[in-house]
């Protein structure tokens, strides 16, 4: 069984800062996939960023990146020069398999950018 | 830049009703899924879809759920007789397949509630 687990319910974060979300995970799979999802106020949930198990370098897309430490089996999420769009609940998951796979998805964490 | 519908965006229902949530997943991918969240808690599978059937179901997709391709453009997820915690927010998901493990990209969500 996969478990993620994500224990910053919430976070502050002053505008133009960085801030890192924490995430750990837990899985006896040996090939895997990580993501990271927004969910702002509005409801839907936004793809932000992807880790394979086997990448070797860390994954970056613009403000995002995603600090991944396997034998840690963490993956963090590091959103820089936070703005006010930032606010949002953020969810790590997880999956593994090749084709249709079934996301495990933690309890997430509150950001707020503050002005 | 494609992306997965879903309508309604809410459905009010009575407890012991159908209710019939619609789905249209990106056009070139393979598998299709669909997931809850109730009020305030995290995101939980329910079901894969590939191929005309069902991949992968939790267990919270009892009997009362289905889901069925009608065409090839619409995915849809059936609640035979809603119960009060049917309430929910559901998303629909879909992937492609490049042979590893492809992003899931959600729609923006139908919000249920069951009176």
């Amino acid at each position: 069984a996969q478990k993620i687990t994500q224990t910053q319910p919430g976070m502050f974060v002053q505008e133009k800062e960085a801030v890192t979300l924490d995430c750990t995970y837990d899985t006896s799979d040996p090939s895997y996939g990580l993501f990271w999802y927004k969910q702002p106020s509005s409801g839907e949930m936004i793809f932000l960023i992807y880790q394979g198990s086997y990448d070797q370098q860390n994954a970056t897309e613009g403000r995002y990146s995603l600090n991944f430490q396997k034998a840690r089996k963490s993956a963090n999420l590091v959103i820089s020069a936070s703005q006010l769009g930032d606010s949002a609940m953020y969810f790590c998951a997880m999956g593994s398999g090749a084709g249709s796979y079934q996301l495990t998805f933690g309890k997430g964490t509150k950001l707020s950018v503050i002005p | 830049e494609p992306e997965v519908t879903q309508t309604p965006s809410h459905q009010v229902t009575q407890m012991g009703q159908e209710v019939i949530l619609r789905c249209v997943p990106i056009s070139n991918h393979l598998y299709f899924y669909w997931y809850r969240q109730i009020l305030g808690q995290k995101v939980e599978f329910l079901v894969s879809f590939y191929n005309n059937e069902i991949s992968e179901k939790s267990e919270i997709f009892d009997d009362q759920f289905s889901v069925e391709r009608p065409d090839g453009s619409n995915f849809t997820l059936k609640i035979r007789s809603t119960k009060l915690e049917d309430s929910a927010m559901y998303f629909c998901a879909s992937s492609g397949f490049t042979g590893g493990l492809d992003t899931q990209y959600f729609g923006p969500g139908t919000r249920l509630t069951v009176l």
